[in-house]
């Protein structure tokens, strides 16, 4: 089973520049998550999808951070435009429902953004 | 509010057991998982506990819950080299729909 894609891998720009990432989940997940995970602390959720429907962006900064999920598979996430403290890595996770009842969370491999 | 705690380091020697401890706050917690974070990777799922547990073993994984002090605890038996990473807890309260991660361990495992 492949597992949760994202790309690209990394990223440099500079302040008030823009920058997009994509991620493909695990096929017929149907819960998508973009978490951010700043070095030496551990991934804060900025939004969750189910199917293409937001469940819980609380957390997102939305002045300059927007997601969609068209078609409730692949997914992006946009900085517009950057600042410094949003230098992370941003972390795409899928979910399906398990027999007992709760979500099993699968990663990718995060995108490492250096904003300068 | 939610709030979950590590402690930042641990050292052991390869062969020995190693204890990973986390507390948190948030008394409705359904399931506490434990991650392992190898470095330029993604989280990866070790091991999972239901807050009605108390204690849950899974090959060399061991997962202690003290529901009463809200502190969690994974043992990891005869450590290998392989076993250094940062290991993550976190806490749900929504079935693992919505997950709170502590700030991570990192183990470091010595010759």
């Amino acid at each position: 089973e492949a597992g949760v894609a994202q790309s690209p891998r990394y990223k440099i720009i500079e302040k008030r520049q823009s920058v997009a990432f994509w991620c493909n989940p695990i096929s017929g997940h149907a819960t998508l998550y973009w978490y951010q995970q700043i070095l030496g602390q551990g991934p804060k959720l900025l939004i969750q999808f189910q199917n293409n429907g937001v469940v819980d962006d609380s957390q997102l900064p939305k002045d300059r951070f927007s997601a969609e999920r068209l078609k409730g598979v692949d997914s992006t996430l946009k900085i517009q435009p950057a600042k410094l403290e949003d230098s992370a890595v941003y972390l795409c996770a899928s979910s399906f429902v398990t027999s007992g009842g709760y979500y099993e969370q699968y990663f990718g491999p995060g995108t490492r953004l250096t904003v300068t | 509010g939610e709030d979950v705690e590590q402690s930042l380091f641990l050292s052991v020697r390869e062969g020995d057991s190693s204890v990973i401890n986390c507390t948190y706050t948030d008394s409705s917690s359904t399931y506490l998982y434990w991650y392992k974070q190898e470095p330029g990777a993604g989280l990866q799922l070790l091991t999972y506990i239901f807050s009605n547990m108390d204690m849950k073993q899974d090959q060399r994984l061991t997962v202690l819950l003290n529901k009463k002090d809200k502190h969690l605890s994974l043992r990891i038996a005869d450590t290998q080299t392989g076993d250094s990473a940062i290991y993550f807890c976190a806490e749900s309260t929504g079935g693992g729909n919505k997950l709170t991660f502590g700030t991570g361990t990192q183990l470091k495992v010595e010759l």
